[in-house]
C-alpha cells in the first residue's frame, strides 16, 4: 500500500523558517518525481514544486521562488520541503504528492503551516 | 503560464442525476488532464487521467472527455458520498496548474 506520511508544520512569525517532511513506504520511491501542493484556507490547490527522481532537477511556482527549496534523500525515502522568509500568504495545508507523468496520483495527509504575528 | 477555468463554481443536483463539470485550459494541452475530487479536511483523490482514463478503483459512474483546451467531467449517476469539491489539473508543463474547484452537494 502506498502511504506518504508528512510531518513538521506548525505555527512560525512572518520571516520565519520551517521544514516539512514526508517520508515515503509502498512504492519504489527513487523512480518517482515528487511534488508539493498547498491550498490556503478556504482556497483551491495551488501546486508549490516538483523534483525529479534523481534530484537532478527542481521546478517551482513563481509565489515561492528564491524562498523555498524541494530536496529528497532516496536512501530514507524522504521529501523535504525548506521553507524561508515565510509570508502571511504561506498560510495553508501543504500535502506531498507522488507523482506519475504529471499527475499526482497519491497524496499525504496534510500539515497545516500557520504564518501570522 | 496555462490557466485553468472550471465551470460552474458550484452546483446542486439531486442523487441519480447526471452531473457535467467543465474545465477550459487557456491553451491547447492536448490530452494532459486529470481531474481530483477532494472532501472537506481531506486531500484529494485522484479519479482520471490523460482526459479519460479512469485511475483503478474509482468507480465507473464517472467519466472524463476532452482534448485541446475543452474538457468535462461527467457523473452518471449522482450519489451521496460523491459531494465533494472537484479540479481538473494541467501536466502539459509546469507549472502543473488546478482549476479554482466545483463544488458539488446534494439536494
Amino acid at each position: 500500500e502506498v502511504q506518504l506520511v508528512q510531518s513538521g508544520g506548525g505555527w512560525v512569525q512572518p520571516g520565519g523558517s520551517l521544514r516539512l517532511s514526508c517520508v515515503a513506504s509502498g512504492f519504489t520511491f527513487t523512480t518517482y518525481n515528487m511534488n508539493w501542493v498547498r491550498q490556503a484556507p478556504g482556497k483551491g490547490l495551488e501546486w508549490v514544486s516538483d523534483i525529479t527522481s534523481s534530484s537532478y532537477t527542481t521546478y517551482y511556482a513563481d509565489s515561492v521562488k528564491g524562498r523555498f527549496t524541494i530536496s529528497r534523500d532516496n536512501a530514507k525515502k524522504s521529501l523535504f520541503l525548506q521553507m524561508n522568509s515565510l509570508r502571511d500568504a504561506d498560510t495553508a495545508v501543504y500535502y506531498c504528492a507522488r507523482t506519475e507523468r504529471g499527475y499526482f496520483d497519491y497524496w499525504g495527509q496534510g500539515t497545516l503551516v500557520t504564518v501570522s504575528s | 503560464d496555462i490557466q485553468m477555468t472550471q465551470s460552474p463554481s458550484s452546483l446542486s443536483a439531486s442523487v441519480g442525476d447526471r452531473v457535467t463539470i467543465t474545465c477550459r485550459a487557456s491553451q491547447s494541452i492536448s490530452r494532459y488532464l486529470s481531474w481530483y475530487q477532494q472532501k472537506p479536511g481531506k486531500a484529494p483523490k485522484f479519479l482520471i487521467y490523460d482526459a479519460s482514463t479512469l485511475q483503478s478503483g474509482v468507480p465507473s459512474r464517472f467519466s472524463g472527455s476532452g482534448s485541446g483546451t475543452d474538457f468535462t467531467l461527467t457523473i452518471s449517476s449522482l450519489q451521496p458520498e460523491d459531494s465533494a469539491t472537484y479540479y481538473c489539473q494541467q501536466s502539459y508543463n509546469t507549472p502543473h496548474t488546478f482549476g479554482q474547484g466545483t463544488k458539488l452537494e446534494i439536494k
